[in-house]
């Protein structure tokens, strides 16, 4: 079946503790990216991936890091996380770029206390 | 600043009748725009696209209508059934470049 995996699904963490969301696709598609849902502002693009070792900054990439060694692997790492990271997490890919469909992983809840 | 906006928080409709969720953008670089479903606890699902060469777009009871002397778009559901309650985000960018921005995203209930 194919599909975008993320994990955790669910994580509270406390501030300053370093962690990392993982994501997998197994569809063999060159992009991904990595968005985060909060009320009001919707879906806001934090880094993206056009293949392995390309990565490039969306809109609100502060206080994140990703990687991207492996075609199917994106994740996303918190180095030291605060509270205004609490947020729903999510991972996609798409076949080329952004404007091709894009699939979206199940979400990471996340929260910084 | 949002580049995209989708001013409707949420809209609701009785079944079998027609749902419009409307966009707007300001960013007149923006040449490709799709709409995309999301159901509670899970990701968003694509729904139908547009290309700014192109004035409408059709599939099944979806479609959409763009409007580029407005910077306008918007997603008509004909006939609205109870199953297409969920959000629905409008997203804009340029067809192959590498960046999308989103709406905040309408809620659409459908009564039945």
């Amino acid at each position: 079946e194919a599909q975008v995996t993320q994990n955790p699904r669910y994580l509270i963490t406390v501030t300053g503790k370093k962690l990392t969301v993982t994501c997998s696709q197994n569809m063999n598609h060159e992009y991904m990216s990595w968005y985060r849902q909060d009320p009001g502002l919707g879906l806001r693009q934090i880094y993206y991936s056009m293949n392995v070792e390309v990565t490039d900054k969306g809109d609100v990439p502060e206080g994140y890091k990703v990687s991207r060694k492996e075609k199917r692997n994106f994740p996303l790492i918190l180095e030291s996380p605060s509270p205004n990271q609490t947020s729903l997490y999510f991972c996609a890919s798409s076949r080329f770029r952004s404007t091709d469909t894009q699939y979206f992983g199940p979400g990471t809840r996340l929260t910084v206390l | 600043d949002q580049q995209v906006k989708q001013n409707s928080p949420s809209l609701s409709v009785q079944e079998g009748r027609i749902s419009i969720l409307n966009c707007d953008y300001t960013n007149s670089m923006f040449d490709y725009f799709l709409w995309y479903k999301k159901y509670p606890a899970e990701g968003p699902t694509f729904l139908i696209s547009i290309s700014s060469i192109k004035d409408k777009n059709e599939d099944g009871r979806f479609t959409v209508f763009l409007n580029k002397s407005a910077k306008h778009l918007s997603l008509h559901i004909v006939p609205s059934q109870p199953g297409d309650s969920a959000v629905y985000f409008c997203a804009a960018g340029l067809e192959y470049g590498n960046k999308l921005v989103f709406g905040a995203g309408t809620i659409l209930r459908v009564k039945s």
